[in-house]
Formats: structure tokens, C-alpha cells, sequence
């Protein structure tokens, strides 16, 4: 079936830190790929997104690219803030598919330090 | 309005007591989704609305839970004789239906705690 893996962490840096936080998918269609944030005590906004091979999010200073050779949609920030701390997660919706639900990954919970 | 607003924030049950959540989504959005999340896990899918009707149920983890969907609009999930397992966070979102391949709009969540 269709799912999503992402490192759980907890990860703890140092603020202006340069991050990286991998997501790899599985899926039996074309999916379409996003990165979901969920700050301490709120619901989930949506970050960053991409649609197609090669596509990049980009979004407060966060990057993703689809990649569909490694069914990969890795997120990186160049300089971390405290702000950043948050739970993050990866999901996949496969295209028009309608009725089918968010594949979410596991979350990655992230602590950065002042 | 201007987000999915879901009611209410925290609820406290004792065991065995029925709960009723409330999701509001955005105004004309065809599409609602609840989720839940537990202590620690991810996201656990429940179930899905395309206008008042639920094409899918699988998510639901017991017949102890139910939801519905009225005027295209309110959804409310129920649980019957709580348990202790079931203490979490509930989240609904919403899309229009044809662009939910851009993503959700998610609510704050309910917060349910059994005691």
C-alpha cells in the first residue's frame, strides 16, 4: 500500500543551523507530495507542496523538490530559527483520486535551541 | 469563515460517556476529513465527506464511532462509551473538492481526554 517515511527524531540543533529532514515515499499511482507543519498547540498548516516530478515548494525560507527517481521529497532550511520548533510531517494524495485520503509520515518532531 | 473551526477545544470525559466534535469548515469547501492523532503517533485517518455523504468508513476504529455530515456543511464525530484509548487529538479539515490535490485546510483540533 501506499505510505510515507520520515525520520521521527526528536531533532535538536542549534538555531541557524542548516537542516535537512528526508521524506521518502511509496506509492502504487502518481502522487502528488506536501509537507505539513503543526506548531506547539495548533492544528497543521500546509508548508510546502509539489505536484510533479522536478516540482519545487519553497515557503519562509523552506525548500522541497519532488523527486521521483528517488521518490524523495526531503525538506531544507539554510538557517534555522527558534520559531521553526514544530512537529513536521510528510504526506502524499495520489492524483485524481478524490475520494482517497492523505497518506501522512510518522512526524518529526524538531527543537532548535537559541 | 475564514478557517476550520472545530469545537470544542479540550474536552474532558469520564469513561463510559458519550462525546460529541464539532468541525466547521470553510464556507463552500465540498470536501471534510477527520483525522486523529494520538500521544505521540501520526495521523490516523476516520473518515471523509464528499458533501453529506460518506463514501468511506474503513478509518473508523470501532462502532463506537460515528459521523455525519448535514447541509453540506457541520460535520459532528461521535464517540459512544468512551474508552481511555480513545484520548487524542481530533482534527478535521476541508477542501474543495476538486483542489484537493493542493492540500488541506486543517482545524485547530479537539483535544479529548477520558478519564
Amino acid at each position: 500500500g501506499d505510505s510515507v517515511t520520515q525520520m521521527e527524531g526528536p531533532v535538536t540543533l542549534s538555531e541557524e543551523a542548516f537542516l535537512t529532514i528526508n521524506c521518502t515515499y511509496t506509492a502504487t499511482g502518481y502522487p502528488s507530495l506536501f509537507w505539513y507543519v503543526q506548531y506547539p498547540g495548533e492544528g497543521l498548516q500546509l508548508l510546502l507542496k509539489a505536484t510533479k516530478a522536478d516540482d519545487k515548494g519553497s515557503n519562509k525560507g523552506f525548500e522541497a523538490t519532488y523527486r521521483k527517481e528517488t521518490t524523495s521529497f526531503h525538506w531544507e532550511k539554510g538557517s534555522v530559527q527558534v520559531s521553526d520548533s514544530a512537529v513536521y510531517f510528510c504526506a502524499l494524495r495520489l492524483r485524481d483520486n478524490y475520494g482517497q485520503n492523505f497518506v501522512f509520515g510518522p512526524g518529526t518532531r524538531l527543537s532548535v535551541l537559541p | 469563515g475564514a478557517g476550520v473551526s472545530q469545537s470544542p477545544s479540550n474536552k474532558v470525559t469520564e469513561k463510559g460517556k458519550d462525546v460529541e466534535l464539532r468541525c466547521d469548515p470553510i464556507s463552500g469547501h465540498t470536501a471534510l476529513y477527520w483525522y486523529r492523532q494520538s500521544l505521540g503517533q501520526g495521523l490516523e485517518f476516520l473518515i471523509y465527506f464528499q458533501g453529506n455523504s460518506a463514501p468511506d468508513k474503513s478509518g473508523l476504529p470501532s462502532d463506537r464511532f460515528s459521523a455525519e455530515r448535514t447541509g453540506g456543511s457541520v460535520s459532528t464525530l461521535t464517540i459512544q462509551r468512551t474508552q481511555q484509548e480513545d484520548s487524542a487529538v481530533y482534527l478535521c479539515a476541508s477542501s474543495f473538492w476538486e483542489l484537493a490535490n493542493y492540500g488541506y485546510t486543517f482545524g485547530s483540533g479537539t483535544r479529548l481526554t477520558v478519564v
